[in-house]
């Protein structure tokens, strides 16, 4: 069964660093891009960056371009979110998931997420 | 960036109804519109990739149609289980896009 569980979300002040991670299992992760896409409370869902198997490329929204790096390890199966120079404007929870197999760019499995809140 | 909006932003209906919603791109995508279903305090589930297919596990009365620029998810016999969000995805730019929701309830 494939599985995707978030870990590391709490609350950090404005202008702190945090680390969340997505830990996966019931599937060969190094065969797969993978993503992460937030939330904000009562707000619709907004990609956040991608990380193609490999880790040699990413892609990030503009919002949150120099501020966060997503990294992974394939040998832990094991995606990283470090965002830095955190705002209030990037409270929300964070969703890790996988892009389907056949190139269609696509989520095919979502993890629970994690919650991230920035508030002084 | 491709932007994506969606119509109605929410609706009524009851069990047994067939609804419609609509997702339009800012520029051609092709085929490569996603649809996803939300319920409260739950991730998202995929429905339909690549405009009209089904994802395995997902009921026969979703469907998806449409190419381009304008798309269209039908729920068939909507089912009291149905009340959620709905969003659209495009995936012809790397960069991700969603729509803003449709919210369904059942009444």
């Amino acid at each position: 069964e494939v599985q995707l569980v978030e870990s590391g979300g709490s609350l950090v002040s404005p202008g702190g660093s945090l680390r969340i991670s997505c830990a996966a299992s019931g599937f060969t992760f190094s065969d797969y891009n993978m993503i992460w896409v937030r939330q904000a409370p009562g707000k619709g869902l907004e990609w956040v960056s991608s990380i193609i198997k490999s880790g040699s490329s990413t892609y990030y929204t503009d919002s949150v371009k120099d501020r966060f790096t997503v990294s992974r390890d394939n040998a832990k199966n094991s995606l990283y979110l470090q965002m830095n120079r955190l705002s209030v404007e990037d409270t929300a929870v964070y969703y890790c998931a996988r892009l389907g197999r056949a190139g269609g760019g696509y989520f095919d499995y979502w993890g629970q997420g994690a919650l991230v809140t920035v508030s002084s | 960036d491709i932007q994506m909006t969606q119509s109605p932003s929410s609706l009524s209906a009851s069990v047994g109804d067939t609804i419609t919603i609509s997702c339009r791109a800012s520029q051609t995508i092709n085929i490569f519109l996603n649809w996803y279903q939300q319920t409260p305090g739950r991730a998202p589930k995929l429905l339909i990739f690549g405009a009209s297919s089904l994802q395995s596990g997902v009921p026969t009365r979703f469907s998806g149609s449409g190419s381009g620029t304008d798309f269209t998810l039908t729920i068939s016999s909507l089912q009291p289980e149905d009340s959620a969000t709905y969003y659209c995805q495009q995936s012809y730019s790397a960069f991700f896009t969603f729509g803003p929701g449709t919210k369904v309830d059942i009444k």
